[in-house]
């Protein structure tokens, strides 16, 4: 059974602050994406990363996908209210059907 | 709209009852997926179709749990008996081809009494 595990699972900051958060798993996924989810909707897919090592951006979110792909980060540079949410890993099965997410980091922006 | 729905919304049972979710997805969408996700979890998978066949349910918890889709495009996932830890939000998603981004449903939040 693959697994993500996810670091914080809660975390609390200011405006403008930095955060990044952690994906990690014992597996090898074929490629991982991070989600982030709203109360009362489904989550909504931020970005896929498939080559160990591959960085990407989107805004003030930066993605990395480590060397093994095996973990994963989301660094946010200067936070906002907006970014408020939970951010959910998944990693996709060696098919590249079925996801397997992790325990989700809820972030709360403070104005 | 053009995303994925689910019906309803909000489902309250009494233990014991069976209960039907609706999902509709992406029309033209081949694959459908439902997902568990408890309170302050990530989702956990279910199960999956490919047009009407449902290739995996390694995920449904117990035979309790049973899905279709007929006809390759609206799915139902039923629970028979419910049991309090059944409460959680159902999640549908759906993708255009077999190995593809997943757009999800805005859930069915199921609280057992």
């Amino acid at each position: 059974t693959q697994l993500l595990e996810q670091s914080p699972q809660f975390l609390s900051i200011q405006e403008g602050e930095n955060l990044t958060v952690y994906c990690n798993s014992s597996s090898v996924f074929s490629s991982l994406q991070w989600y982030r989810q709203e109360p009362g909707e489904g989550p909504v897919l931020l970005v896929t990363v498939v080559t160990g090592g591959e960085v990407k951006k989107l805004k003030r979110l930066t993605f990395q996908f480590g060397d093994a792909r095996k973990d994963s980060s989301l660094h946010i540079t200067a936070a906002q209210p907006g970014d408020t949410g939970l951010y959910l890993c998944a990693g996709h099965n060696n098919a590249g059907n079925m996801l397997t997410f992790g325990g989700g980091t809820r972030l709360m922006v403070k104005p | 709209g053009a995303g994925v729905s689910q019906s309803p919304r909000y489902k309250v049972a009494k233990r014991g009852q069976d209960v039907a979710l609706r999902c509709d997805p992406i029309s033209g969408h081949v694959s459908l997926f439902w997902y568990q996700q408890a309170l302050g979890q990530g989702p956990e998978f279910l199960t999956y179709f490919q047009n009407e066949a449902q290739l995996d349910k390694s995920g449904l918890p117990s035979d309790r749990f049973f899905a279709e889709r007929p006809e390759g495009s609206v799915s139902t996932l039923k629970i028979q008996r419910t049991q309090q830890e059944d409460s959680a939000v159902y999640l549908c998603a759906s993708t255009l081809g077999l190995v593809d981004t997943q757009y999800f449903g805005p859930g069915t939040r199921l609280t057992v009494l």
